[in-house]
């Protein structure tokens, strides 16, 4: 399996811009995590889903954050309008499946940069 | 609320030797625990869970951890460090009842001296 998948690597953008990060689950995984990592706050949680579903978006730091996730395979985390205080890198995680177990599995992460 | 606390920022070992990296943990119910490693630009890796059964779970590179109800740690070990160990360690904990989500410690670096 190629694992999780997020997309881009890299963004910078101005303030004020959308943005929009993209992650592809594992093949067959049931929940999709979105978790946040910066120095000052470690990572920390910003939405899960099951089955397409969110189920906790306690994590979502405010209206300007929005996340989606239109099929199985697919996710999407928007920002807008984008702040510098976004910068961080966002990770994308899947777990779940047949013989289900607990682990989650990341991906490589977007490192966004808000100018 | 659920919380993982990493009290040392840094380790530093002499390669070969045994290496440990602390984590306590506070869950209202049972704990489903999990150590990760995060290399430079790098997501973050799996390593080693423990859900229920042995205490002394075994993992990914040589890696086991030990899992500690009374005392509410589970910390990672290694017998012997190598170089390439060195990175961003980080224990993760969430309640088996609870949510699926998982809550983090701050991380600890571990430096692995040749």
């Amino acid at each position: 399996d190629a694992g999780v998948i997020q997309s881009p690597r890299h963004e910078v953008t101005e303030m004020g811009q959308e943005v929009t990060l993209r992650c592809k689950p594992i093949s067959g995984h049931d929940y999709l995590f979105w978790y946040r990592q910066t120095m000052m706050r470690g990572l920390e949680l910003l939405i899960y889903f099951n089955n397409n579903v969110p189920i906790d978006d306690s994590g979502m730091p405010e209206d300007r954050f929005s996340a989606k996730m239109p099929n199985a395979s697919f996710s999407t985390l928007k920002i807008q309008p984008s702040e510098p205080r976004d910068s961080a890198v966002y990770f994308c995680a899947s777990s779940g499946g047949q013989g289900a177990t607990d682990t989650q599995y990341f991906g490589p992460g977007t490192r966004l940069t808000v100018l | 609320a659920q919380s993982v606390a990493q009290p040392e920022d840094q380790v530093n070992v002499a390669e070969g030797n045994p290496l440990t990296v602390k984590c306590t943990y506070s869950v209202s119910g049972n704990p489903y625990l999990f150590w990760y490693v995060q290399y430079p630009n790098r997501g973050l890796q799996f390593l080693l869970k423990y859900i229920t059964g042995d205490n002394l779970v075994k993992g990914s590179y040589g890696f086991e951890a030990e899992f500690n109800k009374s005392q509410t740690s589970f910390h990672l070990k290694k017998p012997s460090a190598l170089v390439s160990d060195s990175a961003l360690y980080f224990c993760a904990v969430r309640d088996k009842a609870g949510r699926r989500a998982l809550t983090f410690g701050s991380g600890t670096r571990l430096q692995v001296q040749p």
